[in-house]
C-alpha cells in the first residue's frame, strides 16, 4: 500500500516570492509520483512528473520538483509566483510498473496575494 | 487528439433520489477510466476504475455504483442519494498499459439537499 502527506493545508504567499509545497509519500516499493493543479471548479492538469532518471524534475508554469528518496519526498517549488498560480496543488504516487492506481494526497491550496 | 466529456457540470439533487453521471472519451481506445471524488479538503478518493468493458473495480464500499457499457463510456450511478454523497466527481482516463499521466474531466459539483 502506498500513502501521500502534504504537510501543509494552504500556503499564503506574496506575488513574486519564492514557494515550495512539501509532499511526503510511504510504499514499500518503486514509486512514480506525480503533482497536478487544480484550478477552481475545474479538473485537474499535470505539472510535472517523476518516473525515473534525474531526481529534479522541471514542469509547466515554471515548477519543478525534486525526489529525495532516502527523505521519501517529492517538494514542490517555484521562485517566484504570480497571482495566476493561485490554485490547489495534489501530490500523488503510484505503484513503478504495477497497475497504475495512483493515490493523491489531500491537497494543498496556494494562494498568492498581490 | 484525445478529449474526456463530463457533464453535468452541476447538479442539485433531493436526498433519496436516483443519480446518472456520465463520462465519455474521445480519440483514444481501450482506455483506463476512473472515478473520483473531492469532498472539501479531503483531497481526491478513488472510488471506482475500470481496465475494460463490463470490469469495473470498487475501491471503497458506498452508495455508489458505476459501468462501463462501451469502451468509452463511464457511468457513475446512485439509486438512492445521501447527504454525504455531496461532492465534486472527477472523470479521469490514461491509456492502458502505460505509466503516464491522468487526464481528468471538468468535474460534477454535486450537491444533495
Amino acid at each position: 500500500a502506498q500513502s501521500v502527506t502534504q504537510l501543509d493545508s494552504q500556503v499564503p504567499v506574496f506575488e513574486e516570492a519564492p514557494v515550495e509545497l512539501r509532499c511526503n509519500y510511504s510504499s514499500s516499493v518503486s514509486v512514480y509520483l506525480f503533482w497536478y493543479v487544480q484550478y477552481p471548479n475545474q479538473g485537474l492538469q499535470l505539472l510535472l512528473k517523476y518516473l525515473s532518471g534525474s531526481t529534479l524534475v522541471k514542469g509547466i508554469n515554471g515548477f519543478e520538483a525534486e525526489f529525495n528518496k532516502s527523505q521519501t519526498s517529492f517538494h514542490l517549488r517555484k521562485p517566484s509566483v504570480h497571482i495566476s498560480d493561485t490554485a490547489e496543488y495534489f501530490c500523488a504516487v503510484s505503484q513503478a510498473g504495477g497497475s497504475y492506481i495512483p493515490t493523491f494526497g489531500r491537497g494543498t491550496s496556494l494562494i498568492v496575494h498581490p | 487528439s484525445q478529449t474526456i466529456h463530463q457533464w453535468p457540470a452541476t447538479l442539485v439533487q433531493p436526498v433519496g433520489s436516483p443519480l446518472s453521471l456520465e463520462c465519455t472519451v474521445e480519440g483514444t481506445s481501450n482506455p483506463n477510466l476512473y472515478w473520483y471524488r473531492q469532498a472539501a479538503g479531503r483531497g481526491l478518493q478513488l472510488l471506482f476504475y475500470s481496465v475494460g468493458i463490463g470490469q469495473i473495480s470498487s475501491e471503497v464500499p458506498q452508495n455508489l455504483s458505476a459501468s462501463r457499457p462501451q469502451d468509452r463510456q463511464f457511468i457513475l450511478s446512485s439509486k438512492k442519494l445521501l447527504l454525504s454523497d455531496s461532492g465534486f466527481y472527477l472523470c479521469a482516463w490514461k491509456r492502458a498499459g502505460a505509466d503516464e499521466k491522468l487526464f481528468f474531466g471538468s468535474g460534477t459539483q454535486l450537491s444533495v439537499l
